[in-house]
């Protein structure tokens, strides 16, 4: 089983929709969470940070439940502009690093 | 520099060939990661640093070294370049090595 997971989608929904996004991590001692964002043929750029008591920052919503060791991503009123991949990242106390996920691709058709 | 940079942008090897790839960073960070993304298997960290002077093996570091004299350079080298070495490699840094990790614009190799 790998250490981080996510569902590689691809996701397509049409413009104004809401889509969820689920990352699963397996070490419990996973201490730190990220949302990247990831455009064709660019570099991963921070979308949010994960807070343990859930955070938003306008249409995107991030939040974690360390009891079923999941993160989450919820973009409300999608735009074509967020087409993209989304890709999680866990760090982990016990490894002293992070490890990403492979990526969900979301496309935002009109 | 605003940021951290890589070079060269992409670059073409005969197998068998020496390469380094560089990396720079001006933020002042303490942590340099190198990872390697080929289609349908993410970001492969391959080595990483945590502070100047440091460096540890990631997940595939086979085939590749580092090294970190300073804390703002943190270069890759490919000793003896193989095809299975064609990808697109990111260097990224971060403050500590639990926060934001900032990647650069990355390195599209190809070994043929």
């Amino acid at each position: 089983r790998k250490e981080v997971e996510q569902d590689p989608g691809p996701f397509n929904v049409p413009e104004g929709a809401t889509v969820a996004f689920n990352c699963t991590y397996s070490n419990s001692a996973s201490q730190s969470f990220f949302w990247y964002r990831q455009d064709c043929r660019k570099e991963p750029k921070l979308l949010m940070s994960v807070y343990s008591s859930g955070n938003e920052d306008g249409r995107f919503t991030a939040q974690l439940n360390r009891a079923s060791q999941y993160i989450s991503l919820l973009i409300r009123d999608s735009k074509l502009s967020d087409s993209a991949t989304y890709l999680c990242a866990v760090y982990n106390t016990n490894a002293g690093k992070s490890t990403f996920g492979d990526g969900t691709t979301l496309t935002v058709k009109p | 520099i605003a940021g951290i940079t890589q070079a060269p942008t992409s670059q073409i090897l005969a197998a068998g060939r020496r390469m380094t790839l560089r990396c720079t960073q001006d933020m002042r960070h303490n942590a340099m990661y190198w990872y390697r993304q080929d289609l349908g298997l993410g970001l492969r960290l391959i080595h990483y640093s945590n502070t100047a002077g440091t460096t540890g093996k990631g997940e595939v570091p086979d085939g590749y070294s580092v090294s970190r004299a300073n804390t703002d350079d943190f270069p890759l080298t490919l000793a003896s370049a193989v095809p299975s070495q064609t990808s697109v490699y990111f260097c990224a840094s971060s403050d500590e090595v639990a926060d934001t990790q900032y990647f650069g614009p990355g390195t599209r190799l190809t070994v043929l």
